[in-house]
């Protein structure tokens, strides 16, 4: 059971807009940044957004976060059939469960 | 660029020990605070333990603690995990994983490849 909930699956066809959520609590999302990693089929995560919305050099403009409250989303637009991987939210947590608290984890399947 | 190799994985019987290696380079080291981060196989992602810049700060979580330590060289630019007592649910792919500023608090931004524990019961 993770800290951070996130749906297992989402799924769209080349060029739509989807989004993945992730839901948390006070002491992690409410309190402290949100970031998100993509994990391609066997390969290690890569830092895909950190602080909320913020995309490190090379990330593409398709790829956006956001964040309100004690949840967060990860939107994708201009789906691509590149895009298809496991895609993790990770929040610092503020109580003794933490600190790094992440995500179970999406599998985004392009269509 | 920055580069982490991991090493020092493999198939240990449980109880026994094993000591995984994170050899980086691109970067000043000592700088940096790292982490260590597994995988289960199937399952997501689970922070185990951290380190800071100079070593001095470090964290384990519950499931671990007691039975791994975390340290750094920092004049070989080489970060450690020392398994002890190590369990069937231990196995996993352990990632190295470098923080994007002196204390574990900041997010991981660069990741190595990883390299995979198995514990046979």
């Amino acid at each position: 059971q993770s800290v951070l909930t996130q749906p297992p699956s989402a799924s769209g066809t080349p060029g739509q807009r989807v989004t993945i959520s992730c839901s948390g609590s006070s002491s992690n999302i409410g309190s402290n940044t949100v970031n998100w990693y993509q994990q391609l089929p066997g390969t290690a995560p890569k830092l895909l957004i950190y602080s909320n919305n913020q995309r490190p050099s090379g990330v593409p403009d398709r790829f956006s976060g956001s964040k309100s409250g004690t949840s967060a989303s990860l939107a994708i637009s201009g789906l691509r059939s590149e895009d298809e991987a496991d895609y993790y939210c990770a929040a610092w947590d503020d109580s003794l469960s933490g600190p790094w608290v992440f995500g179970g984890g999406t599998k985004l399947t392009v269509l | 660029e920055v580069q982490l190799l991991e090493s020092g994985g493999g198939l240990v019987q449980s109880g026994g020990s094993l000591r995984l290696s994170c050899a980086a380079s691109g970067f000043t080291f000592s700088n940096y605070a790292m982490s260590w981060v597994r995988q289960a196989p199937g399952k997501g992602l689970e922070w185990v333990s951290g380190i800071s810049g100079s070593g001095g700060n470090t964290y384990h979580a519950d499931s671990v603690k007691g039975r791994f330590t975390i340290s750094r060289d920092n004049s070989k630019n080489t970060l450690y995990l020392q398994m002890n007592s190590l369990r069937a649910e231990d196995t996993a792919v352990y990632y190295c994983a470098k923080s994007a500023a002196y204390s574990y608090a900041y997010y991981m931004d660069v990741w190595g490849k990883g390299t995979t524990v198995t514990v046979s019961s």
